[in-house]
């Protein structure tokens, strides 16, 4: 079973619109992280937004914003006013046991391929 | 600060030569992972390291793989003998214990003929 589920293989934006990636995950672990990691075409993964599943806030970095909702197991990314910059993959990942002593890989979704229109 | 480096970033061989990647993680963090990205299967993990030592190799795909961590500072992944279907971007990530982010080197393009 997928562990990452992200359904939008693709998706064009306007710029200067506000876009929300999907993410789902599914994990048995109390103890989880969320990430998003954005690719551009140049190959560098760069981290961008962490959520702790103890956190009661939602995670905010800049123009990136994590819309979590633990109950129904996802962890949307929130790009608001995107730019022409925004254009590149971005990855969710989740990484279980987080601190607790258990297998602490990283595991990624397929990923969501954002490209936006001037 | 220098970020995770690897080398070679660049890698053309023909089938069946030996093949190393390596990897300098940065300094003070106790996770090291090695990535695979291809877009058949988008980014498999293949091993990981706890403080040197490799936790899980579920996902390195047969013994022609092999990953080695002899120091802190310092990690290889071995392909041994290469096959066209290794062609990929070999990623190394690594991370503090506490804090959860991977920070990924550049990538390693191998390509094998």
């Amino acid at each position: 079973a997928q562990k990452i589920t992200q359904t939008q293989p693709g998706m064009f934006v306007q710029e200067k619109e506000a876009v929300t990636l999907d993410c789902t995950y599914d994990t048995s672990d109390q103890s989880y992280g969320l990430f998003w990691y954005k690719q551009p075409s140049s190959g560098e993964m760069i981290f961008l937004i962490y959520q702790g599943s103890y956190d009661e806030q939602n995670a905010t970095e800049g123009r990136y914003s994590l819309n979590f909702q633990k109950a129904r197991k996802s962890a949307n990314l929130v790009i608001s006013a995107s730019q022409l910059g925004d254009s590149a993959m971005y990855f969710c990942a989740m990484r279980e046991a987080l601190r607790t002593g258990g297998n602490e890989k990283l595991t990624f979704g397929t990923g969501t391929r954002l490209t936006i229109i001037p | 600060d220098a970020g995770v480096i690897q080398s070679p970033r660049h890698e053309v061989t023909e089938m069946g030569q030996e093949v190393t990647l390596r990897c300098k993680p940065i300094s003070g963090h106790d996770y090291l992972f090695w990535y695979r990205q291809t877009m058949m299967r988008g980014l498999e993990l293949l091993i990981y390291f706890n403080n040197n030592v490799p936790i899980d190799d579920s996902g390195m795909p047969e013994d022609r793989f092999s990953a080695k961590m002899p120091n802190a500072s310092f990690s290889t992944l071995k392909i041994q003998p290469s096959e066209p279907r290794d062609s990929a971007v070999y990623f190394c990530a690594s991370s503090y214990y506490y804090t959860g982010e991977l920070f990924f080197g550049e990538g390693s393009r191998l390509t094998v003929l």
